[in-house]
C-alpha cells in the first residue's frame, strides 16, 4: 500500500513554544491530508482537512490559530502548534488520500508532543 | 458523532478465526464500511471496505447483512501480531471524513 512518513516521531518542547510537524506522501499525490489527534486510550479525533493549494478545514471546536496547517505541495502537509501547552501534548496523526471521493486513506505513523 | 457500534473487546486465540462485529443501522445508501486497525502507539491501518458485497483481500473478510444494518471483520487465523484495536467506520462516499469511534480491543492470545 501507499506510504505516509511523519516527522518527528516524538518531540518534547517548553510551554510558550511552537512545534512543527511534518506529513508527506512518499509514494504517492496526496489530494487531501488530513490530521487527527489522539490522547491516551482514546479514540483518534479528527482536526482538520487540508486540500493542497487552498485553506484547511477545521472540525468544530479545534482552534484555526493554534494549531495552522499549511498543505503546499500535493506530496506535504505541515501542522503548527502555536504557543504549546501542556494540554496541547498527544498523539497526532495524520492521512493523506491520492484520488477523489472514496479513495482509501493511508495514515501516518504518528509523532507523540509532549510540552512541559 | 461515530455511527457505529462494537463490542468494546474481545479475545480470540492464535490460530482460529477471529469474526469482528459492527453495528450500523442507520447506514445511508451512499456510506462505505471501512475497517481500520491501529497496534499501540502507531497510526491506523487501512483493512477492507465495502458497499453492500462480500469482500475478501489477503488480510481479512468482510461480511455485508443484506441489509446492510450490520457487518462482520473475519480474519481467518489469527495471530498474535493481529491484537489491536479495531475500528468499524461508515463514510460517504463523497466526503471521505472518516469519524472513529471507540472500535474494539482485539487480544490474539497464544
Amino acid at each position: 500500500g501507499a506510504v505516509v512518513s511523519q516527522h518527528p516521531s516524538r518531540v518534547i518542547c517548553k510551554s510558550g513554544t511552537s512545534v512543527k510537524i511534518e506529513c508527506r506522501s512518499l509514494d504517492f499525490q496526496a489530494t487531501t491530508m488530513f490530521w487527527y489527534r489522539q490522547f491516551p486510550k482514546q479514540s483518534l479525533m479528527l482536526m482538520a482537512t487540508s486540500n493542497e493549494g487552498s485553506k484547511a478545514t477545521y472540525e468544530q471546536g479545534v482552534e484555526k490559530d493554534k494549531f495552522l496547517i499549511n498543505h503546499a505541495s500535493l506530496t506535504l502537509s505541515t501542522l503548527t502548534v502555536t504557543s504549546a501547552h501542556p494540554e496541547d501534548s498527544s498523539f497526532y496523526i495524520c492521512s493523506a488520500i491520492s484520488g477523489g471521493a472514496g479513495d482509501t486513506q493511508y495514515f501516518g505513523p504518528g509523532t507523540r508532543l509532549t510540552v512541559l | 458523532d461515530a455511527k457505529t457500534t462494537q463490542p468494546p473487546s474481545m479475545d480470540c486465540a492464535e490460530g482460529r478465526a477471529a469474526n469482528l462485529p459492527c453495528n450500523h443501522s442507520t447506514i445511508s445508501g451512499n456510506e462505505y464500511v471501512y475497517w481500520y486497525r491501529q497496534i499501540h502507539s502507531q497510526g491506523p491501518q487501512y483493512i477492507i471496505h465495502g458497499l453492500k458485497n462480500n469482500e475478501t483481500n489477503e488480510m481479512a473478510s468482510l461480511i455485508i447483512t443484506e441489509d446492510r444494518k450490520s457487518s462482520t471483520l473475519i480474519l481467518p487465523h489469527a495471530t498474535l501480531r493481529d491484537t489491536a484495536v479495531y475500528y468499524c467506520i461508515v463514510s460517504p462516499y463523497n466526503t471521505d471524513k472518516l469519524i472513529f469511534g471507540t472500535g474494539t480491543r482485539l487480544q490474539v492470545f497464544p
